[in-house]
């Protein structure tokens, strides 16, 4: 398996655009997680999925920001719409099945001026 | 807010030296996990211990779990300039299975 696959790898965009960031599990993962790392707060759950269902979306800073999990091999994060304080690294990860380790994408590294 | 919170928040030894960094939680725990990061790269996981667990060791790792105290502490033994990077502790939430994680250690071992 080619790992949890992120893209883009690097986005900057103008403020007031909508983004959206795209993850692929790893197949026959159960659980799927959206993170945001920033220097000042680290690493940040936004929101998780379990068997593609919401479990948890306390995370996401405001209603700019939405997640869906339309099927079990994808997922989107959407911004909408974005401002400079969203620029950050979103992670995406995968775990096959709850209490086991997580697999990490690359991430999408975010700037928007 | 953050589940785990290691320290120090950053680390500086010299190639050979043991690497020690802990973590303090608040809630309950089915595990805690320890992953790493290099710069500008994904987490990738290093070790997983459970709450019934009390040490666990993997290759020159060495975790150990106090679930009485909720902390946690990483051993890494004989450092090499290769580990230098960013050390993060994870929990589980205990029933609810939310994957968060602490600031981070940074380590740089200097050779």
């Amino acid at each position: 398996d080619a790992g949890v696959i992120q893209s883009p790898r690097h986005e900057v965009t103008e403020m007031g655009q909508e983004v959206t960031l795209r993850c692929k599990p790893i197949s026959g993962h159960n659980s799927l997680f959206w993170y945001r790392q920033t220097m000042m707060r680290g690493l940040e759950l936004l929101i998780y999925f379990n068997n593609n269902v919401p479990i948890d979306d306390s995370g996401m800073p405001e209603d700019r920001f939405s997640a869906k999990m339309p099927n079990a091999s994808f997922s989107t994060l959407k911004i909408q719409p974005s401002e400079p304080r969203d620029s950050a690294v979103y992670f995406c990860a995968s775990i096959d099945s709850l209490a086991s380790e997580a697999f990490f994408g690359q991430g999408t590294r975010l700037t928007v001026v | 807010s953050q589940q785990g919170e290691e320290d120090p928040q950053a680390l500086s030894i010299q190639e050979g030296e043991n690497a020690t960094m802990n973590c303090s939680y608040k809630t309950s725990i089915n595990n805690l996990q320890w992953y790493r990061q290099n710069s500008g790269r994904g987490l990738v996981h290093l070790i997983l211990i459970r709450s019934n667990e009390r040490e666990k060791h993997s290759g020159r790792l060495r975790v150990t779990l106090d679930t009485s105290k909720k902390s946690s502490s990483l051993l890494i033994t004989a450092s090499r300039a290769a580990d230098t990077a960013s050390y993060f502790c994870a929990t589980d939430g205990g029933s609810n299975y939310k994957l968060t994680f602490g600031k981070g250690t940074l380590l740089t071992v200097n050779p």
